[in-house]
């Protein structure tokens, strides 16, 4: 139940094209659902994050897709750039004091995107 | 404004020996979680800090134990390493428990 499930494992476009990513959870504790970029040999970056209460939030070239209904969520990244090229995380948190995953971020397993020039 | 740091970068043991590190929270930061990312997953939570004591634990063995100071800096220390503690460890901080939270660059682990 604790568990958030990220596809494709990897992606590879072309430049300008858009990219997506999918995740789903089951925890419905989950209130926060942030995504994280990690470029080799550093530590995940926050990118751009979501709540439950609306379906979308689009932040220049990257978009969070929101179904609570279905219990999933998506990354959409628009005119995708050779420099987009990173690892993808998706996560989930309970911000609610008490709940068992309160605090603690909940990954995917990633997505190893490519944007070819 | 210095983000989120931690030493060593990179650290390698021997199995059995015991390792400690460090973490200082970005500025006005006062939780700090440690994650534990083995080569090609994701981030696995280990524990949380707050006000100087252990919020919530991952599931990770009692050899992982951590710490809090009072200017919020946290160490990490894992006893009776093992093979299998080989790993990117990475330190977050967050304006609260119940805030994003934001990664170090991570220590890099080898157990030999």
């Amino acid at each position: 139940q604790q568990q958030v499930k990220q596809s494709p494992q990897s992606l590879i476009v072309q430049k300008g094209g858009i990219s997506i990513i999918n995740c789903a959870y089951e925890n419905t504790a989950f209130d926060y659902f942030p995504w994280y970029q990690q470029f080799p040999g550093k530590g995940p970056a926050l990118l751009i994050a979501i709540r439950p209460d609306v379906s979308e939030k689009k932040e220049g070239r990257f978009t969070i897709s929101f179904n609570k209904s279905a219990k999933q969520f998506s990354l959409h990244i628009m005119d995708s750039q050779p420099g987009d090229s990173a690892t993808y995380f998706c996560a989930a948190i309970d911000f609610n004091a008490g709940g068992t995953s309160y605090g603690k971020l909940t990954f995917g397993q990633g997505t190893i995107l490519t944007v070819h020039p | 404004d210095a983000g989120v740091t931690q030493s060593p970068t990179h650290l390698i043991k021997t199995r059995g020996q015991q390792v400690t590190l460090r973490c200082s929270p970005k500025s006005g930061h006062d939780t700090v979680s440690w994650y534990q990312q083995a080569l090609g997953q994701g981030p696995q939570f280990i524990f949380q800090y707050y006000e100087e004591e252990e919020r919530q634990r991952g599931n990770f063995p009692d050899r992982f134990s951590g710490h809090q100071f009072p200017n919020y800096s946290s160490e990490l220390n894992v006893n009776a390493l093992l093979l299998g503690d080989s790993a990117l460890y990475l330190c977050a901080s967050s304006s609260g428990p119940n805030q994003p939270q934001h990664f170090g660059d991570g220590t890099r682990l080898s157990i030999l």
